[in-house]
């Protein structure tokens, strides 16, 4: 079956390390987005990639980092710089031209 | 700047009772918008969408919304709730031409009562 898979579900972090989540998707779809979740706030778009070797900032980009070298995968970073990390974060992915976004089913990052 | 708004951050129904959950957008040109349902620990589940044409949509689960440009709404809505609605609610809003870049409302939480 076709869709987003995320990894890991569940990841502990101290602080002052990096840590990667993996988001990988098998619907063909050239557009790639990481979304934060926080209670009461919604989503808030972190990153998102149009196309592979190219990715823009999104309104919360501060303190992440991402790549996007194949069209089916689109890792983001979180680093030590982000002073605030512990979340739920969703990957998500689309066509160009539909709109409709298909969501992985999320990690959740706890910093200890 | 496009900007979503869901004013009930909790609504508690009881079962078999209907359902309003309401969205306002801030955006200048034609938006196209989106009803997600999150259950705890979960991604989202697109329930419906808008692009153009009807304004009265019709999605899975029994769900509905309608689009109402001069009220910049877009409240979904079902006749009768089931046990298994209880869930998170997210309205969106984009536009076509920049990307697919969804803006997203805060969310509604929905309690259903037996």
């Amino acid at each position: 079956d076709g869709g987003i898979t995320q990894s890991p579900k569940y990841l502990f972090r101290k602080e002052g390390q990096n840590v990667t989540l993996s988001c990988e998707q098998n619907l063909n779809h050239d557009a790639m987005y990481w979304y934060r979740q926080d209670p009461g706030q919604g989503l808030r778009l972190i990153y998102y990639s149009q196309i592979v070797n190219d990715f823009q900032k999104g309104d919360i980009a501060e303190g992440y980092s991402v790549s996007r070298e194949k069209k089916e995968s689109f890792p983001l970073t979180v680093t030590s710089a982000q002073k605030n990390p512990t979340a739920f974060y969703l990957c998500a992915s689309s066509t160009r031209v539909r709109g409709e976004l298909f969501f992985g089913e999320g990690s959740r990052l706890t910093v200890l | 700047a496009q900007s979503v708004t869901q004013p009930d951050i909790h609504i508690t129904v009881s079962e078999g009772a209907s359902l309003e959950l309401r969205c306002n957008y801030s955006y200048g040109a034609t938006p196209y918008l989106f009803w997600y349902v999150q259950s705890p620990g979960q991604g989202l589940q697109l329930l419906l969408k808008y692009f153009s044409g009807d304004t009265l949509v019709q999605g899975i689960k029994g769900f509905e919304a309608e689009f109402k440009r001069s009220q910049s709404s877009f409240n979904l809505r079902k006749p009768s709730v089931h046990w298994s609605d209880a869930a998170e609610y997210f309205c969106a809003v984009g536009q076509i031409n920049a990307g697919n870049m969804l803006t997203f409302g805060g969310g509604t939480r929905l309690m259903v009562k037996p």
